[in-house]
């Protein structure tokens, strides 16, 4: 399995409050993901990063930002979170190096409840 | 903007039967690729099979094949000899190198009856 861990697993936390999700690889990949899950949508990407300090938009961006200052960690913040931000959240990387494309490795997920 | 369509939210089968699950996706483009992923109840995605577009063949991993037909932008899966392991989510999505992300359909729950 690839390396990814995410932190914490679990939280639960009030509307308006900060949050931050961490993700962390041991692969050395170069491209890291943020994913939130929802029953009825699949996996839906809200950014991305394509190396230290180079990141990007998804298709779900709105009330969150990233941070990525070292290879092996992605930070996703939710500067004050909401109800509609309720879901599961996976961190995903890959690496082109040697493969024919960008196969993407999961990690555990977090879920995420926001009262 | 690419979309990924999974018109069955819920499957069953009896173990040991076979069962198809259906994905169709939308796109524009000639190069990508379509993966299928298995979501048990511990919520790990794991790959299961993937087909390149360029390819004609049929993707085969084990009990797992695809029906691929890319003029109707159709991409099904096939599990042969069911087991009570396989019952879980299945996601369907597509890669396109261009834009190096996946768009995931909204699943489809499979259950397995013994």
């Amino acid at each position: 399995d690839a390396g990814i861990t995410q932190s914490p697993r679990h939280k639960v936390t009030e509307t308006g409050t900060p949050v931050t999700l961490r993700c962390h690889q041991t692969e050395n990949h170069r491209y890291m993901y943020w994913y939130r899950q929802d029953p009825g949508h699949g996996l839906r990407l809200i950014h991305y990063s394509y190396g230290v300090k180079d990141t990007d938009k998804g298709e779900v961006s709105d009330g969150y930002s990233v941070s990525r200052s070292k290879t092996e960690d992605f930070l996703l913040t939710l500067e004050s979170a909401t109800s509609s931000q309720t879901s599961v959240y996976f961190c995903a990387i890959s690496d082109l190096a040697g493969r024919p494309y960008n196969e993407q490795f999961f990690g555990p997920g977090t879920r995420l409840t926001v009262l | 903007a690419q979309t990924v369509t999974q018109s069955q939210p819920e499957m069953s089968v009896q173990e040991a039967e076979t069962v198809t699950l259906s994905c169709t996706y939308d796109t524009s483009e000639s190069d990508y690729y379509l993966f299928w992923y298995k979501q048990p109840p511990s919520r790990q995605m794991i790959l299961v099979i993937r087909q390149e577009a360029y390819k004609q063949q049929n993707a085969t991993e084990n009990r797992f094949s695809v029906n691929f037909q890319k003029a109707a932008k159709s991409f099904s899966l096939k599990i042969s000899d069911s087991q009570l392991g396989d019952a879980a989510m299945y996601f369907c999505a597509y890669y396109r190198n261009a834009g190096n992300m996946l768009t995931f359909g909204g699943g489809t729950r499979l259950m397995v009856k013994p």
